[in-house]
């Protein structure tokens, strides 16, 4: 099976703009998470999605969106950028339901300038 | 308050050695998962733990939990270079899915 995979792997944007990251799960998982990763705030959880809704929501401001769409492949925007949202974004799938063997793509690597 | 505590921050070892990474939560584990990340990459999934007791290996990591503790403990066996990299704990502390993570334990192996 092809595992999770993640588009575009590097992007660079500047403060005030937009941005779209997509994620594509493991065939078969229903559920997708996202996380922020920083070197000084580690891992955080973004929110997940099982069957295109959000099922969890960690503590994100509202400039944070995501989506599922019915093929389980799922999309983060991050609207009106700012420096601190300078970070690795990582997604992970996972069959489903509450379910704590995740995969992880490789993640996007966003710089704000 | 950091939900998952892990210790040490960073190790260095020398091939051949043994060595312990633990993680310990605040709250009550409703399931615990290993990691290990290389340096900008995604996290590989090594094992889940979710009975008090359990007890899991894979190769030559092994990892417990301490349901009472509310702690793991991940234990490598004769180190390598190739286990040289970053691991990190996470769990479900609320029972609904959602996950949080330890800062994570740098591992290097010299050789």
């Amino acid at each position: 099976k092809a595992g999770v995979t993640q588009t575009p792997r590097h992007l660079i944007k500047t403060r005030g703009q937009q941005v779209t990251l997509s994620c594509s799960p493991i065939s078969g998982h229903r559920s997708v998470s996202w996380y922020q990763q920083t070197p000084g705030q580690g891992l955080q959880f973004l929110f997940e999605y099982f069957s295109e809704t959000q099922r969890n929501k960690g503590n994100f401001p509202g400039r944070f969106s995501g989506r599922q769409f019915s093929n389980s492949r799922s999309e983060m925007n991050v609207s009106t950028l700012e420096l601190g949202d300078s970070a690795l974004y990582l997604c992970a799938s996972s069959l489903g339901q509450i379910s704590y063997e995740q995969y992880f793509g490789p993640g996007t690597r966003l710089t704000v300038t | 308050s950091q939900e998952l505590e892990q210790s040490p921050q960073s190790l260095i070892v020398q091939e051949g050695k043994n060595l312990t990474i633990n993680c310990t939560s605040s709250k009550t584990l409703y399931g615990l998962y290993w990691y290990k990340q290389k340096y900008g990459e995604g996290l590989i999934f090594l094992m889940m733990l979710q009975k008090g007791g359990e007890e899991k290996s894979h190769e030559k990591i092994t990892a417990k939990l301490d349901e009472k503790k509310q702690q793991s403990s991940l234990h490598i066996t004769a180190s390598q270079p190739s286990h040289a990299g970053i691991y990190l704990c996470g769990a479900d502390t609320s029972n609904a899915g959602k996950s949080t993570f330890g800062d994570g334990t740098t591992l290097t192996v010299k050789p």
